[in-house]
């Protein structure tokens, strides 16, 4: 099957800072997310983005299909931004089901 | 609002019991997921359903059972055969499974067994 990396898989940032975290896929998708997880537990969508580079905010995202990674931008973070980065793969071939990635345990101290 | 609202929130299970957690959604969605995570781990599919009275397993499924009766419900019945069975538990959902649309999740269920 498909698999997905995600890397730095920690990250510790100073507040202000600035973070560039990946996602690479082993084949192609139809379908990619970028989730953040706070420190509760849920799951809050951050982009949809299975192609090209959309923006929101302090957070930007670009996904390379042909390449088979996508990037997720934080600027000038705050300590709100803590918390666990993931990114999801919908596979042409069974489409039935999102597949995760590894996660990226972002931490933003003040 | 819309949205989707999983039920309860924490939950403690004697062993030996079975447990049902609750999903329903407002979105008007077809297909819900179940996921499990465990501490520090990514999420794995438990089951899914596309349509009603139809579901299939995931990569996780045993020792889970689900039942699909109506569009906005999808619960989950965590059974003694779960050997395993504390994670975190979180539902999910979207407008079709075989299209590309956005999927979304509700607040998650936390499970322990005492």
């Amino acid at each position: 099957g498909i698999q997905v990396e995600q890397s730095p898989p920690d990250l510790i940032l100073q507040e202000g800072a600035n973070s560039t975290l990946r996602c690479n896929f082993s084949d192609s998708v139809n379908n990619l997310q970028w989730f953040h997880q706070n420190p509760w537990g849920q799951l809050i969508n951050l982009f949809y983005i299975p192609s090209g580079t959309k923006q929101n905010g302090r957070l930007s995202a670009t996904t390379v299909a042909t390449e088979r990674y996508s990037l997720l931008y934080i600027s000038s973070s705050q300590t709100t931004d803590s918390g666990v980065y993931f990114c999801a793969v919908v596979h042409p071939y069974n489409t039935d089901k999102l597949i995760f990635g590894t996660g990226t345990r972002l931490q933003v101290f003040p | 609002d819309g949205g989707i609202t999983q039920s309860p929130k924490y939950l403690f299970r004697k062993e030996g019991q079975n447990v049902t957690l609750s999903c329903e959604q407002n979105l008007n969605h077809d297909a819900m997921y179940w996921y499990r995570q465990d501490p520090g781990q990514g999420l794995r599919l438990i089951y899914y359903s596309q349509i009603v009275n139809d579901f299939q397993k995931g990569d996780i499924a045993e020792g889970y059972s689900v039942s699909r009766e109506k569009k906005e419900s999808f619960p989950l019945t965590v059974t003694s055969a779960q050997k395993n069975p504390t994670a975190f538990y979180l539902c999910a959902s979207q407008r079709a499974s075989r299209s590309n649309t956005e999927a979304f999740f509700g607040q998650g269920t936390r499970l322990t067994v005492v």
